[in-house]
């Protein structure tokens, strides 16, 4: 079974840095290309961006590029999301999903993780 | 890269049929049979239902049904069910970034 686990809630402050992580297990999760999707409160789903084997396989949403990174350790089978200085603007829910890729454009997300809650808060 | 343009709300009673439209450019939905949608109840996480614009993925009900016509995506819900109520999203390959964009969801209402 396909799977996708993300690590737990996190409370920080505007300015700390934060890692947040995707597991993928159940397929070969060295062969798949790995997303982040943003959920603010109450708000629609947004693309982060996508990473497949490293930084030469990484695409930003020009909306988040420069304001988190992303990277993937496939020897973990693990993604991960990181922000260096959070603001309270960060507050939302991220999401890890599978995309299925054709001739490297994007077609769909057909697995999800359960989403992680990010609160940036004085 | 915009989003994606959907109706804020839709509804219909039990039993009955309701599609939900998503409009975007040549760019995107136009320019590319990689429309998927995506099912979202209250605290949980997306579900895709349908992709490359009317393939159904496996165990998704036979009345979810995706469709596209130019630039306007839709996904038609039939004999509607009490548990079809959730917020529906789009989405679609866009060129503009090389990643895809969603478009700004449906809450349905199970009336």
């Amino acid at each position: 079974e396909v799977q996708l686990v993300q690590s737990g809630a996190e409370v920080k402050k505007p300015g700390e840095s934060l890692e947040i992580s995707c597991k993928g297990s159940g397929y070969s999760f060295s062969n798949y290309w790995i997303a982040w999707v943003r959920q603010m409160p109450g708000k629609g789903l947004e693309w982060m961006g996508i990473i497949f084997r490293g930084d030469s396989d990484t695409r930003y949403n020009p909306s988040f590029q420069g304001q988190v990174n992303i990277s993937v350790d496939k020897s973990l089978s693990t993604a991960y999301l990181q922000w260096s200085s959070l603001k309270a603007s960060d507050t939302a829910m991220y999401y890890c999903a599978r995309p299925i890729m054709g001739r490297g454009v994007f077609i769909s997300l057909d697995y999800w993780g359960q989403g992680t809650l990010v609160t940036v808060s004085s | 890269q915009s989003a994606l343009t959907q109706p804020p709300s839709a509804s219909g009673s039990p039993g009955q049929s309701v599609t939900i439209s998503c409009t975007g450019t040549s760019s995107d939905v136009g320019g590319y049979n990689y429309v998927s949608w995506y099912q979202q109840h209250p605290g949980k996480a997306p579900k895709l239902m349908i992709y490359e614009v009317s393939k159904r993925p496996s165990g998704v009900p036979d009345r979810f049904s995706g469709s596209k016509s130019g630039n306007t995506a839709s996904l038609t819900v039939s004999g509607l069910q009490a548990e079809d109520e959730a917020d529906y999203y789009c989405s679609s390959y866009a060129a503009s970034n090389n990643l895809g964009v969603f478009g700004g969801g449906t809450k349905l209402t199970v009336l």
